[in-house]
């Protein structure tokens, strides 16, 4: 019964380079959750997702930040021209409808 | 004034210890109340979820929730080493259907 799955779990980038952070929710979720960790700050939320739909993408910068969940595959988060202030850890989490939460471990990134 | 408050610690305290964790939040449409444990470079794992004022126990965690307060806390009876991580109040409005905050987090230090 694997958990969240997330890909990479450490990613190097160069500024203005792109960085694709990949999810796949828990096996019966439909929903999936994005959030970001930056340095001594709490969790943020930034996108919620159900299959081939944004629902809630409020927590998302208005520039360079898109989110996927197709129909097939796993969800993406794209960064287009990292900057150094996009370096932190983030988190994927999947739920079934209208359930807690559960978290994958992460993908760290850092822009030089 | 922030949605959550939770004092970031760290909280060090003596193994077999009873340890309290406190959160406070201004929003009263807030209704769902979970508890994550984050240990370093890992994902929030969630602890305890609860969407009534009261009690809940589970093994040596009990949440408490207080919504005339605003006021949630988690006690942790017999702490152990291994309960040394940064604890997450988490809150929502509609489950697990949408976006989560998060308050900073509270480094616990359980010493043996």
């Amino acid at each position: 019964n694997a958990g969240v799955m997330q890909n990479p779990r450490h990613l190097v980038r160069r500024r203005g380079q792109e960085a694709r952070l990949r999810c796949s929710p828990m096996k019966g979720h439909s929903h999936v959750y994005w959030y970001r960790q930056l340095p001594e700050e709490g969790l943020k939320f930034m996108v919620y997702l159900q299959k081939e739909n944004i629902i809630d993408e409020s927590g998302m910068p208005k520039e360079r930040f898109s989110a996927e969940f197709p129909k097939e595959g796993p969800s993406i988060l794209r960064i287009q021209q990292v900057v150094r202030g996009d370096s932190a850890a983030y988190f994927c989490a999947s739920s079934a409808s209208a359930e807690t939460q559960y978290f994958g471990p992460g993908t760290r990134l850092l822009v030089l | 004034q922030k949605e959550v408050e939770q004092d970031p610690g760290p909280l060090s305290v003596p193994e077999g210890a009873i340890v309290s964790l406190n959160c406070t939040y201004s929003n009263s449409a807030f209704q769902y109340f979970m508890w994550y444990r984050q240990y370093s470079r890992k994902g929030p794992e969630l602890l305890m979820y609860t969407y009534s004022s009261g009690n809940k126990e589970d093994g040596r965690f009990t949440a408490q929730v207080d919504k005339s307060s605003k006021y949630i806390s988690l006690f942790i009876r017999d702490s152990q080493p291994s309960d040394s991580a940064t604890y997450l109040c988490a809150i929502a409005s509609g489950g697990g259907a949408d976006g989560l905050t998060f308050g900073k987090g509270t480094h616990l230090i359980i010493q043996p």
